[in-house]
């Protein structure tokens, strides 16, 4: 299997534009999460999806960020309108049932 | 709440020198314990993990053993390298209904030769 996909690796926009990231979680796992990480705040838990529905949601930003997960092997998070602070690492990562949690390589967003 | 407490960093050790990571843990029920390692420019992967109260984990030369009279989850390793320098994070998932980790802030390592 070739892990956790996330796409674009890099990506750079000015602000006010809309971004969308992309995540296709190994095969077969059932829960898919995404992460922020920034050297002021650490990893921080955006959300979490189970069987392709939303389970906590609680450290979605606000409401200019948004996710989805229409199928079992694909997921998204949109930014819109993306501000500067937005700029950190964006990483996916999937699991199957409480097991180790496999993480992609992560999307270096900058938001000029 | 649960939360994961690890210690400051960064560690700075030399090259063949001990090493311990501390993580302690508050958390309602029996959770299952983890050290995640994030390379730089990379994302996070196992590195070991131990599921119930006196289970010792262990991958790499790294080791750390579940105790919960202290609920600690220290890391230690005898003879850190250069390619150990990483951000190492300490985590919990409670055995419960959930896959959600909780993860402490991480800790950096930097080994010179």
């Amino acid at each position: 299997d070739a892990g956790v996909i996330q796409s674009p690796r890099h990506e750079v926009t000015e602000m006010g534009q809309e971004v969308t990231l992309r995540c296709k979680p190994i095969s077969g796992h059932n829960s898919l999460f995404w992460y922020r990480q920034t050297m002021m705040r650490g990893l921080e838990l955006l959300i979490y999806f189970n069987n392709n529905v939303p389970i906590d949601d609680s450290g979605m930003p606000e409401d200019r960020f948004s996710a989805k997960m229409p199928n079992a092997s694909f997921s998204t998070l949109k930014i819109q309108p993306s501000e500067p602070r937005d700029s950190a690492v964006y990483f996916c990562a999937s699991t199957l049932r409480g097991n180790e949690q496999f993480f992609g390589p992560g999307t270096r967003l900058t938001v000029l | 709440g649960d939360s994961v407490t690890q210690m400051e960093g960064p560690v700075t050790l030399s090259e063949e020198a001990f090493l311990t990571i501390n993580c302690t843990y508050t958390a309602t029920g029996y959770p299952s314990l983890f050290w995640y390692v994030q390379y730089p420019g990379e994302g996070l992967q196992l590195l070991l993990k131990a599921t119930k109260a006196d289970d010792k984990g262990s991958n790499k030369g790294f080791e750390a053993t579940y105790r919960k009279e202290t609920t600690s989850f220290h890391l230690e390793k005898g003879s850190v390298q250069v390619s150990d320098s990483a951000v190492y994070f300490c985590a919990l998932i409670l055995s419960y209904n959930t896959d959600k980790l909780i993860f402490g802030t991480g800790t950096r390592l930097q080994v010179f030769p």
